[in-house]
């Protein structure tokens, strides 16, 4: 199946710093990817969808400026915690399609620590 | 809005017997349903998609079954392992945006 690389695979870093983590398709272009959060024994919440070359779509409740979305190109997203708080910690995952009707591939996720 | 449902509770099973998780949605049957393996601190992993018109589909120790009168899917394990251990959710398509609506994940133990 397709693979889809997520880096880093953990940070921890202060409160008020900015944490990017990237997310690429390395066997096939992704022109939608997805961002999820998780909390511990929880579903994975849906943040945005990001497209390539244009706007990312924020799911209701997600603060589209503190959480920034680019999707630069078909293989790269990039998703960017900024001024990140203690309850910014939690399991960031990124996944891509190829259409629907296909299953979804997930990168390793990302462990956030805010301190 | 669709919701699915899975069982929370944890679920133990003996090595060597049949696992089985349920998953349940509550508004409109989908096209097609899928099916992931997720272990701590990784990303899910996909296992099956069966679509609406298909009753089960099996592969290796895998089985799922689609009905949707009772809009409901099964999941099956035959012959488990304790590397079989690991929370499973299932998935269906929310709108035409690529998007999937995730269930919360039951938790396989299978024990030696």
């Amino acid at each position: 199946g397709a693979v889809v690389s997520q880096h880093p695979s953990w940070v921890i870093c202060k409160s008020g710093t900015s944490v990017k983590i990237e997310c690429r398709s390395l066997d096939f272009q992704a022109t939608t990817m997805f961002w999820y959060r998780q909390f511990p024994k929880q579903s994975l919440m849906l943040m945005a969808t990001s497209n390539e070359g244009s706007k990312a779509t924020y799911e209701q409740g997600v603060e589209k400026d503190k959480f920034l979305i680019n999707h630069a190109s078909l293989t790269l997203s990039t998703l960017t915690v900024t001024s990140a708080h203690p309850e910014d910690s939690s399991f960031y995952i990124c996944s891509a399609r190829q259409g629907t009707n296909t299953e979804a591939f997930f990168g390793q996720g990302t462990r956030l620590t805010v301190v | 809005s669709q919701k699915i449902e899975q069982n929370s509770e944890a679920l133990n099973i003996q090595e060597g017997k049949t696992a089985t998780l349920t998953c349940n949605y509550t508004n409109y049957s989908p096209a097609y349903l899928q099916w992931y393996r997720q272990d701590p601190g990784r990303g899910p992993v996909f296992l099956l998609l069966i679509r609406e018109n298909e009753k089960e589909k099996r592969k290796e120790r895998l089985k799922v079954t689609f009905d949707t009168t009772l809009k409901q899917s099964l999941f099956h394990i035959t012959a488990s392992q304790p590397a079989d251990s690991a929370t499973y959710l299932c998935a269906l398509e929310r709108d035409s945006n690529y998007q999937l609506i995730w269930g919360a994940g039951t938790k396989l133990i299978i024990k030696p």
